[in-house]
């Protein structure tokens, strides 16, 4: 199965700053199969980015996805106050389907 | 607007199944394009995907889990449905019904979660 390794594990930053956020896999991507999700307390995940790049409906632009292989980045520019949450991904290359561990964006 | 929600006892003794319900309005579960799946959350593994049904009955299961798991679906309730069987204190989670795009593709609308406590 695919490990994902997400880092940091928190992420101390002011509104309105950048975040890049990373996900490592364990093992060599040959599609675009990854996604990005935002948890926030007592909420279920939302699902953000999916196939690397693609945002899902409803979300703004300031929320991007990039990345290949083993390497993928989610960037939230300008941070806004609902944004500090937990940010998680998920490879669905091949199954199981596996999450990383998520990064903690907290306000600093 | 699809909308889904689990439903089942808060509390399950050890070694008995786990029965979880989940309801799909806003939508027919009986869509071509797509598939219905459960995921939980626990502090110590995090999120984890337990297994998929597609409206004909097709399933697909986590295999760490797939010995003890059954997923099934009722097309004229617009439910579909968990069973874990013989749980333990590391089934305490909080468990999630999604819609699913395929057994190899991502969930995009959760419900809330119910939160599912092994206990005696």
């Amino acid at each position: 199965e695919i490990v994902l390794t997400q880092s940091p594990g928190t992420l101390s930053l002011s509104p309105g700053e950048r975040a890049a956020l990373s996900c490592r896999a364990s093992q060599t991507f040959t599609s675009s199969s990854l996604a990005w999700f935002q948890q926030r307390p007592g909420q279920p995940p939302r699902l953000l980015i999916y196939d690397t790049s693609i945002r899902a409906t409803g979300i703004p632009d300031r929320f991007s996805g990039s990345g290949s292989g083993t390497d993928f980045t989610l960037t939230i520019t300008r941070l806004e106050p609902e944004d500090f949450a937990v940010y998680y991904c998920q490879q669905y290359q091949s199954s199981p389907r596996t999450f990383g561990g998520g990064t903690k964006v907290e306000i600093k | 607007q699809l909308q889904l929600h689990e439903s089942g006892p808060g509390l399950v003794k050890p070694s008995e199944t786990l029965s979880l319900n989940c309801t799909v309005s806003g939508g027919s579960i009986r869509s071509r394009s797509d598939y219905w799946g459960w995921i939980r959350q626990t502090p110590g593994k995090g999120l984890e995907w337990i297994a998929t049904i597609y409206y004909t009955g097709s399933s697909y299961y986590n295999p760490s889990l797939e010995s003890r798991v059954t997923i099934s679906v009722d097309t004229s309730k617009n439910q579909f449905y968990l069973k874990l069987r013989s749980v333990t204190a590391a089934d305490t989670a909080i468990y999630y019904c999604a819609r699913d795009h395929g057994p190899v593709r991502f969930m995009d609308v959760w419900g809330q979660g119910t939160t599912v406590t092994v206990s005696s």
